[in-house]
C-alpha cells in the first residue's frame, strides 16, 4: 500500500533556531502533499496544500514566512520551521494524496518542541 | 457549509460491545466519507471509507453507514476491543475541494 514516511519524528529546537521537517511518498508519486498541525486532543489542522513544482497555498491565518513549504519533487515535500519560538511547538503530521480517486496516506507525525 | 460535525466527544465502551460515532456533514458536494484511527503520538491511518452511491460498508469488524438524505454517516465498531482504544476522525471531501474537511474527533476507550 501507499507509505508516506515522515522524518524526524521528534525534534527540540531551541528557540531563533530553524526546523526542517522531511515527508516522503516511498511507493507512489504524490502531486500533492498537506501539511497539518495538530494541538493535544484536538482536530487536524490544515496548514497548507503543497503541490509538486508550485508555490503552496496557505490556509488562511498561517505565516508563509514562518512555515516554508516546499515540494521540489513528486516524492519529497518539506516543512521548515523558521524562527521556531515556544508557542510552535505541536505535532506536525503530513499527508499524500495518492490519485484523483481521493487516496490520502498520511505520515507518522512529528513532535517539535521549541526550548 | 465546509463544516464535519463529530459526535461524542468520547465514548467508553466495554469489550465485546459496539462502538459508534456520528457525523453530519452539510456540503452536498462532498462524496468521499472517510473514516481514519490515531493513535497517541501517530499519523492517522485510514480504517474505511464510503462514497454517497451506497448506504453501508463493512470491513471487518467495521462498518461505515451513510444516509445521504440526512447528510448523516456513521462508524460502527463490533465486538469492540481494547486495542480499538484511540480517536477515531470522520472526513469529508469533493472531487474539486481536494482538501479533507475533519470532524472534531472521538476518544474511544474499550475497557477490558
Amino acid at each position: 500500500g501507499a507509505v508516506v514516511s515522515q522524518h524526524p519524528s521528534r525534534v527540540i529546537c531551541k528557540s531563533g533556531t530553524s526546523v526542517k521537517i522531511e515527508c516522503r511518498s516511498l511507493d507512489f508519486q504524490a502531486t500533492t502533499m498537506f501539511w497539518y498541525r495538530q494541538f493535544p486532543k484536538q482536530s487536524l489542522m490544515l496548514m497548507a496544500t503543497s503541490n509538486e513544482g508550485s508555490k503552496a497555498t496557505y490556509e488562511q491565518g498561517v505565516e508563509k514566512d514562518k512555515f516554508l513549504i516546499n515540494h521540489a519533487s513528486l516524492t519529497l515535500s518539506t516543512l521548515t520551521v523558521t524562527s521556531a519560538h515556544p508557542e510552535d511547538s505541536s505535532f506536525y503530521i503530513c499527508s499524500a494524496s495518492v490519485s484523483r480517486n481521493y487516496g490520502y496516506t498520511f505520515g507518522s507525525g512529528t513532535r517539535l518542541t521549541v526550548v | 457549509q465546509q463544516q464535519v460535525k463529530q459526535s461524542p466527544q468520547s465514548l467508553i465502551v466495554q469489550k465485546g460491545g459496539i462502538s459508534i460515532i456520528n457525523c453530519a456533514y452539510e456540503n452536498t458536494a462532498f462524496d468521499y466519507f472517510p473514516w481514519y484511527q490515531q493513535f497517541p503520538g501517530k499519523g492517522p491511518a485510514l480504517l474505511i471509507a464510503i462514497r454517497p452511491d451506497v448506504s453501508e460498508k463493512k470491513e471487518g469488524r467495521f462498518t461505515i453507514s451513510f444516509n445521504k438524505s440526512a447528510k448523516q454517516f456513521s462508524l460502527h465498531i463490533m465486538d469492540s476491543q481494547p486495542g480499538d482504544s484511540a480517536t477515531y476522525f470522520c472526513a469529508a471531501t469533493s472531487t474539486g475541494f481536494q482538501k479533507l474537511v475533519f470532524g472534531t474527533g472521538t476518544r474511544l476507550l474499550v475497557s477490558p
